[in-house]
């Protein structure tokens, strides 16, 4: 069946680097890759989504590239800050069809 | 505040339990989606309704059953309750269209002692 897997499960990273979480989706019909950042006792929220037909989307500090060969996608945070702390979660979709989601990333900004 | 309204937001109750989870989608959206996340774990997709019908189903359990009403509001049925469905239950929705973002509520947190 479909299935996201997500890396790393946590990371850790100084305030000001750069944090990379990739994830990899089986399902090669899957059109629609959107992030999700969840804070601890909320919902997840969106931060930036991408679909098939683009490789690369940017918001500010935030990217995300796809790999459809591959099958790969992957959030970049550039210049972390301590709010940027929480667990951010890849999903994978067909059309509006069962968003599935990665495990999720333990993102820890260290001030 | 993502326009998606669930309740409870906590609820204790009993092994053999039954509970209804409840979840109001934002103003316009005809697609709701249930999911369920357990302590450290990630977001398991259970079921997904568009407009009163049932469009996709995931990992749900055959003690759990869910429904969407004319009004597009949803309710998750959580019966025979174990002490492993205690998680956080969320509900998620978005216009039905392909391609669009589904938008989370806060979730209902269940724990089953």
């Amino acid at each position: 069946g479909e299935n996201v897997e997500q890396h790393p499960s946590t990371l850790s990273v100084q305030e000001g680097d750069s944090a990379v979480i990739k994830c990899t989706y089986s399902d090669s019909a899957s059109n629609y890759f959107p992030w999700y950042k969840q804070e601890l006792g909320k919902g997840p929220q969106l931060i930036i989504d991408i679909r098939s037909n683009v490789g690369e989307k940017k918001d500010q500090r935030i990217a995300v590239t796809l790999n459809k060969t591959a099958k790969h996608f992957s959030l970049h945070i550039t210049e972390t800050q301590p709010e940027d702390s929480a667990v951010y979660f890849c999903a994978a979709s067909k059309g509006t069809y069962k968003y599935i989601f990665g495990t999720g990333t333990r993102l820890k900004v260290l001030a | 505040d993502s326009g998606v309204t669930q309740t409870p937001k906590h609820l204790i109750t009993a092994t053999g339990q039954r509970v209804t989870l409840r979840c109001s989608p934002r103003s316009g959206d005809l697609s709701v989606y249930w999911y369920q996340q357990s302590l450290d774990q990630g977001l398991q997709f259970l079921i997904q309704y568009y407009n009163g019908e049932e469009r996709a189903k995931g990992n749900i359990l055959e003690r759990f059953s869910a429904q969407q009403f004319p009004d597009l509001h949803s309710e998750l049925n959580l019966s025979s309750l174990e002490l492993g469905d205690s998680a956080l239950y969320f509900c998620a929705s978005n216009p039905g269209l392909s391609g669009n973002t589904i938008y989370f509520g806060e979730g209902s947190w269940l724990t089953v002692v």
